[in-house]
């Protein structure tokens, strides 16, 4: 089946740098989602980008699909980006979302 | 707070037996979600429900079900509990039928011993 993996594992950040969380899938897909966990657990849909490059806020996101891989963007971070930040990709024909291992992210003040 | 409800919060119980979990969408939501979150198995998506049909499908095991009744709200129903079940199971709901625009519930933290 199709593999997604993350890079890096951990990220560590003092409040206002800038980070890059890579996502990388074995095979095309149908969509890529990026989510955020929270430390408290809460999940948050971030983007939903097959293809191109989406912003909100401090967060942009870029999917090359020819390519596999999908960036996600953190400018000017702060303790609250702190978390989880997932990737998923939507493979088969039944629309199995796949998840990676995710990118844990502290935010030291 | 995303305005999807889950029940219960948390819940114990014993290998073999059966529980079902309760969800309940965002008000006007026609899609809802489930997602299992366990340490060995990380983060997958079970299943999917839109307006009381099955939409998507993931690794939801057989031993699993679930359904999405007519007011909406949606039910997994877990049976012949084993100790690897164990984790953390979140609902999540949307206006569409797709993947967009997911907000999540709080989660029912399943342990079986």
């Amino acid at each position: 089946g199709i593999q997604v993996e993350q890079s890096p594992p951990d990220l560590i950040l003092q409040e206002g740098a800038n980070s890059t969380l890579r996502c990388n899938f074995s095979d095309s897909v149908n969509n890529l989602q990026w989510f955020h966990q929270n430390p408290w657990g809460q999940l948050i849909n971030l983007f939903y980008i097959p293809s191109g490059t989406k912003q909100n806020g401090r967060l942009s996101a870029t999917t090359v699909a020819t390519e596999r891989y999908s960036l996600l963007y953190i400018s000017s971070s702060q303790t609250t980006d702190s978390g989880v930040y997932f990737c998923a990709v939507e493979a088969g024909s039944q629309g199995n979302l796949i998840f990676g291992k995710g990118t844990k992210l502290s935010v030291k003040p | 707070d995303s305005g999807v409800t889950q029940t219960p919060k948390h819940l114990i119980t014993a290998t073999g037996q059966r529980v079902t979990l309760r969800c309940s969408p965002r008000s006007g939501d026609l899609s809802v979600y489930w997602y299992q979150q366990s340490l060995d198995q990380g983060l997958q998506f079970l299943i999917q429900y839109y307006n009381g049909e099955e939409r998507a499908k993931g690794n939801i095991l057989e031993r699993f079900s679930a359904q999405q009744f007519p007011d909406l709200h949606s039910e997994l129903n877990l049976s012949s509990l084993e100790l690897g079940d164990s984790a953390l199971y979140f609902c999540a709901s949307s206006a569409t039928e797709g993947w967009y625009e997911q907000y999540f519930g709080p989660g029912t933290r399943l342990t079986v011993t």
